[in-house]
């Protein structure tokens, strides 16, 4: 069964400062990795996607993530950050032997606060 | 992009009751999931939405509880039944849209009291 680990429960960080939110999984067959944000009482907003081809995958809002298969890691990334970008972040894969990418497995969550 | 609106958006219901969730899609999807976030936490699959069959249970959730329709490609319910406060969670539905990209509803905000 493949799981995906999200080693900080939280980041705080000063606004402008980059930020990294790590992400590990653990699946012996080809993967689909998601990022997706869930600002304060809404639902969930798909940051970015990596699917196949290059492993540097850009996202909205200025996110980025790198998919390191050999680390089975799949960190996001952010240069500067904005007071808007408090929220919580999420880290999701979907294993392709299950037969559909659409079945997706969380992390706990990694709660991003910017303050000035 | 897939546009998926759920119904209700919100509720407070009583202990023993049962409520109805509705996950309209703007476009037909061979499957539809369901998802539970209990507070503070992550998310959960609870099952997989099949249209003409019946729904696939992840473990620890079974059809008693949790019974799921999916009459036609666009539209899916879920059901709570026999609602106790350790019910209370967000429930999303979702899908797969083009190119592999999961797409998400808003959420249906539950507190049981």
């Amino acid at each position: 069964a493949q799981s995906v680990t999200q080693l900080d429960s939280q980041v705080p960080v000063f606004e402008e400062a980059p930020v990294e939110l790590r992400c590990n999984y653990s699946s012996s067959v080809s993967v689909y990795l998601f990022w997706y944000v869930q600002y304060p009482n809404q639902g969930l907003q798909l940051l970015l996607k990596y699917l196949s081809g290059s492993t540097l995958v850009k996202g909205i809002n200025g996110f980025e993530a790198e998919f390191n298969k050999s680390q089975t890691s799949f960190h996001l990334r952010k240069p500067s950050v904005h007071i808007s970008d408090t929220a919580e972040y999420f880290c999701a894969v979907s294993d392709l032997s299950t037969g559909t990418a659409s079945k997706l497995t969380f992390g706990t969550g990694t709660r991003l606060q910017v303050t000035l | 992009s897939a546009v998926i609106s759920q119904k209700p958006s919100r509720d407070i219901c009583q202990r023993g009751t049962s409520l109805t969730i509705q996950c309209q899609v703007d476009s037909q999807v061979t499957m539809m999931f369901w998802y539970r976030q209990q507070p503070g936490q992550s998310l959960t699959l609870i099952a997989t939405a099949n249209q003409g069959s019946e729904a696939t249970y992840e473990s620890g959730f079974v059809i008693d509880k949790f019974p799921i329709s999916r009459p036609n490609l666009t539209f899916s319910t879920l059901t709570v039944s026999n609602m106790s406060p350790e019910d209370s969670s967000i429930y999303l539905c979702s899908v797969e849209g083009v190119s592999g990209t999961i797409y998400f509803g808003e959420g249906s905000w539950l507190t049981v009291v």
